[in-house]
C-alpha cells in the first residue's frame, strides 16, 4: 500500500504527553516528516528523519519509527500545540511523496 | 523564504499561472514542491520541480491536470492550469524540498513553506 493512515482526532490534557501515529508499509523503507498546521496558517515542519527538529521547534516534540508505524510525541502538551498534524513520506514507488490524512490535536 | 503570488478568482475554463519566489538560499540546488489543500481538507502532494535543470515529477493524481515549471534566472517556480474547473478551488502551497538518502534509507522534508495562494474557481 502507498497510503499513510492517521487517526482523525486525538485529545490530550494540558501538560500531559500525547502520541500521534502514522501507519504505512512505506515507513519500513523511508523515515517520515511531520508538519503542524494551525487554522489559517501554512504548514510548519516540526520533525524530520529519524528524530530531527528544525531550529525553533521546542524539544517537547520528538519522533520515532517502529516497523510500519511512525510516531510524533509531544511531552507536556501546551495550549499552543492545538493544531492539525500531518505525516509525509515517499510512496512505494519511491518517486513521489504522500501525506497522511492528518490528525486534529485537541488540548483540553 | 518563499513568497507566493496573491489570491485569484477565476471562471471555469480560464487559464492561470501562480508563482513562488525564493530568496535567502541557492534556489537552483533544491527541489520546490507544490501542495494542494481543499477547503476543510488535508494536504495533497502535487509534484516537484528542480530549478537547476527544470526536471519535474508529478504525483499520479495530478499528472496531466497541471504544469509545474521554474525559471532559475529569477528564482521562481510556477504552477499552472490551462482550463480551470470548480474542483480546483483550493489553497496551494509551495515548499522547499530537501532529501537525505544513503544506501539503506533516508528521508525528505519540506521547509520552508510559502504563505499559500488561494485559488477560487466559480462561475
Amino acid at each position: 500500500s502507498s497510503e499513510l493512515t492517521q487517526d482523525p482526532a486525538v485529545s490530550v490534557a494540558l501538560g500531559q504527553t500525547v502520541t500521534i501515529t502514522c501507519q504505512g508499509d512505506n515507513l519500513r523503507s523511508y523515515y517520515p516528516s511531520w508538519y503542524q498546521q494551525k487554522p489559517g496558517q501554512a504548514p510548519l515542519l516540526v520533525i524530520y528523519g529519524k528524530n530531527n527538529r528544525p531550529s525553533g521547534i521546542p524539544d517537547r516534540f520528538s519522533g520515532s519509527t517502529s516497523g510500519n508505524t511512525a510516531s510524533l510525541t509531544i511531552t507536556g502538551a501546551q495550549a499552543e500545540d492545538e493544531a492539525d498534524y500531518y505525516c509525509n513520506s515517499r510512496d512505494s514507488s519511491g518517486n513521489h511523496l504522500i501525506f497522511g490524512g492528518g490528525t486534529k490535536l485537541n488540548v483540553l | 523564504q518563499l513568497v507566493q503570488s496573491g489570491s485569484e478568482v477565476k471562471k471555469p475554463g480560464e487559464s492561470l499561472k501562480i508563482s513562488c519566489k525564493g530568496s535567502g538560499y541557492n534556489f537552483d540546488n533544491d527541489w520546490i514542491g507544490w501542495v494542494r489543500q481543499k477547503p476543510g481538507k488535508g494536504l495533497e502532494w502535487m509534484g516537484i520541480v528542480y530549478p537547476g535543470d527544470s526536471n519535474v515529477r508529478y504525483s499520479p493524481s495530478f499528472e496531466g491536470q497541471v504544469t509545474i515549471s521554474a525559471d532559475k534566472s529569477i528564482s521562481t517556480a510556477y504552477l499552472q492550469w490551462s482550463s480551470l474547473k470548480a474542483s480546483d478551488t483550493a489553497m496551494y502551497y509551495c515548499a522547499r524540498h530537501r532529501a537525505l538518502y544513503d544506501m539503506l534509507t533516508g528521508y525528505d522534508w519540506l521547509d520552508p513553506w510559502g504563505q499559500g495562494t488561494l485559488v477560487t474557481v466559480s462561475s
